[in-house]
């Protein structure tokens, strides 16, 4: 089955420390999308990839890195810089930009203690 | 900026009707709809490419009005089913997806 795949489900981590989130599809989508989800405040566009080996800066990029090395994955690292991290991660594919569905993984729900 | 959506959040008994509207500040090339339940990924529900689209089935549908940058998503005759997240997305110039604040509804018997 196609689809998109996040993990893990759930990532408790020490504050100041790095950590990756994966993302990988098997849809052959183009396209790519990390957003992070707190309460009350919709889905934020951390970063977006549109093909292998480019990616753009969403609207809340600082403290987050990202890489396309495949087609198929784009992994998200949160690093010591992000203030707040707690937060609930989705990520999300479409095969292109601009007025195609978007399909989206489970999310993780990451815990900086 | 994201689009605003309002109301923010809403209580329904079953059967009654709720109008979810989505404003932007930016030009909306399309409009999506998606629904997400607690902890759960958002499920698209329906997508408008174009200004004057009114799209969708008898109990959930959808109105785009491009030069206003708004569309409204209705729900008539609401289920239990029907409580979750709504968020409205679009892409803009530069290929990037952007949703709305979401507004979160409400059924209850």
């Amino acid at each position: 089955d196609g689809g998109i795949t996040q993990s893990p489900k759930y990532l408790f981590r020490k504050e100041g420390q790095n950590v990756t989130l994966s993302c990988e599809q098997n849809l052959n989508h183009d396209a790519m999308y990390w957003y992070r989800q707190d309460p009350g405040q919709g889905l934020r566009l951390i970063y977006y990839s549109q093909i292998v080996n480019d990616f753009q800066k969403g609207d809340i990029a600082e403290g987050y890195s990202v890489s396309r090395e495949k087609k198929e994955s784009f992994p998200l690292t949160v690093t010591s810089a992000q203030k707040n991290p707690t937060a609930f991660y989705l990520c999300a594919s479409s095969p292109t930009g601009g007025g195609t569905e978007a399909f989206f993984g489970q999310g993780t729900r990451l815990t900086v203690v | 900026q994201q689009p605003v959506q309002s109301p923010q959040a809403v209580i329904l008994r079953e059967g009654e009707d709720a109008v979810i509207n989505c404003s932007s500040s930016k030009a909306l090339y399309s409009v999506h709809w998606y629904r997400q339940k607690h902890g759960e990924a958002p499920v698209f529900l329906m997508i408008l490419l174009k200004g004057g689209e009114q799209k969708g089935h008898e109990k959930i549908s959808a109105s785009f009005n491009e030069k206003k940058q708004q569309s409204s998503l209705y729900l008539t005759a609401s289920q239990l089913s029907y409580s979750g997240t709504y968020f409205c997305g679009s892409y803009s110039g530069a290929n990037n997806l952007f949703f709305g604040t979401g507004t979160r509804l409400t059924v209850i018997p």
